[in-house]
């Protein structure tokens, strides 16, 4: 089993449509969550942390932690082209640098 | 501009070769990272350093040895380069269990 996992995609989502990504995690001590964005041939740039569970907003983006079912996920409102890119989901355990990331899911919005 | 930087952008070498790559940071963290990005885009930490001390070291060849002279600099040095080292490289820092920000990364390619 993967530490970290989202589904690859590619996952298309019609303009002005919610985009809804997933990723589940093993570690259960696991207690900092994140995503990010990477557009081909860029750096992962952060959009969202979340620590506790339940909704966290910020703009378009929500992020959403369960973790008893060990479940985060990243809705995006009102999608945009320019939110096509690949979206990475981290992790890491209290007090420990390491961030275990998932293989990312491929976001496309249609215009 | 507050960022963190890499050099150099790209880096072309042979087989048998030895390559450094050097990263900067000016956002005052204490605690900085190497990643490295397969073909497959998969992300994968490979060490960190926390105020100039080694905290993380994962099962990297001995090839590989990073070297922080202060807590904004952190360097990675490449012995003996092979076909397998081809990746994206990326520094990135945070403050001691924070949000970790990337740099622009570096993009290796063994011939």
């Amino acid at each position: 089993q993967k530490e970290v996992e989202q589904n690859s995609g590619p996952l298309s989502v019609p303009e002005g449509a919610i985009a809804s990504l997933n990723c589940t995690y093993s570690d259960r001590v696991s207690q900092s969550f994140f995503w990010y964005r990477q557009y081909s041939g860029k750096s992962p740039e952060l959009i969202m942390s979340i620590y506790s569970n339940g909704d966290k907003e910020d703009g378009r983006f929500t992020a959403q932690l369960n973790k008893a079912s060990q479940y985060v996920s990243l809705l995006i409102r009102d999608s945009q082209p320019s939110d096509s890119a690949t979206y990475l989901c981290a992790v890491s355990r209290f007090g420990n640098e390491k961030l275990t990331f998932g293989t990312g899911t491929r976001l496309t919005i249609i215009p | 501009d507050t960022a963190v930087s890499q050099t150099p952008k790209y880096l072309v070498t042979q087989m048998g070769n030895d390559k450094s790559i050097k990263c900067e940071q000016n956002l005052g963290h204490d605690t900085m990272y190497w990643y490295k990005q397969d073909s497959k885009k998969f992300l994968k930490i490979m060490f960190s350093y926390n105020n100039k001390e080694l905290i993380i070291n994962e099962t990297v060849p001995n090839r590989f040895s990073p070297k922080s002279p202060d807590k904004a600099h952190l360097n990675l040095h490449i012995n003996s380069l092979e076909l397998g080292d081809s990746a994206v490289y990326f520094c990135a820092s945070s403050r001691t269990s924070g949000e970790q920000f990337f740099g622009p990364g570096t993009r290796l390619t063994v011939l």
